[in-house]
């Protein structure tokens, strides 16, 4: 089976904090996303990337950076945490080519306080 | 751009009742459709998906079928149960299979 794995289920960081978070998968996929999510917003892309040290920004961007050294691995990184930036943080991986799912990671719930 | 608009909720039904989610897309070229589904306290699944015009993508009980004339991909589920509550999500992948685009989520509440 796919997995997706999220370093931490919840996490609670303080204003100011520099905060990352890690997403390993273990199929060799190419693509991979940072999402958050928000009661009545759905699903929203901060960034995602398609190989080793390329990245693309998504639709949210701003607060955020990512890592991307290792295949494997894809790291979320808030430089400065803000209590807006309090959600729910999914990650997936895929496959880069047409017709193929997402694979998701269990979720980070993060409270910034 | 690409976009998925999906059907608001909640949606609350009671065991046995028919069920219907709405989504609607726009994209370019010919991209493939698929339905998640999140169960309290955990990631998304896959639930179904179809990846060309006229395709039915099946699952549990749940069917929808790719329609490029409506561009649409309607969630349906004939007989619900109470353990299919949890929140739905349509999304597509555009065709270079690089932007995973979600719908809002619809939110299903299923009584006995």
């Amino acid at each position: 089976d796919v997995k997706v794995t999220q370093s931490s289920r919840y996490l609670v960081k303080r204003t100011g904090e520099k905060v990352f978070l890690e997403c390993v998968q273990d199929m060799d996929h190419e693509n991979m996303f940072w999402y958050r999510q928000d009661p009545g917003l759905g699903l929203r892309l901060i960034y995602f990337s398609y190989d080793v040290k390329m990245k693309e920004k998504g639709d949210i961007p701003e607060g955020y950076s990512v890592s991307r050294e290792k295949k494997e691995r894809f790291s979320l990184i808030l430089e400065s945490a803000s209590t807006n930036q309090t959600s729910m943080y999914l990650c997936a991986s895929s496959f880069r080519r047409m017709n193929t799912e997402a694979f998701f990671g269990q979720g980070t719930r993060l409270t910034v306080v | 751009g690409n976009s998925v608009t999906q059907m608001e909720g909640p949606v609350t039904l009671s065991e046995e009742a028919f069920l219907t989610i709405n989504c609607t897309y726009t994209a370019t070229g010919y991209p493939s459709l698929f339905w998640y589904v999140q169960y309290p306290g955990e990631g998304l699944q896959l639930l179904l998906k179809a990846t060309k015009a006229d395709d039915k993508g099946s699952n549990k009980g749940f069917e929808a079928t790719y329609r490029k004339e409506t561009t649409s991909f309607h969630l349906e589920k004939g007989s619900v149960q109470v353990s299919d509550s949890a929140v739905y999500f349509c999304a597509l992948l555009n065709q270079a299979g690089t932007a995973l685009i979600f719908g809002k989520g619809t939110t299903l509440s299923v009584s006995s």
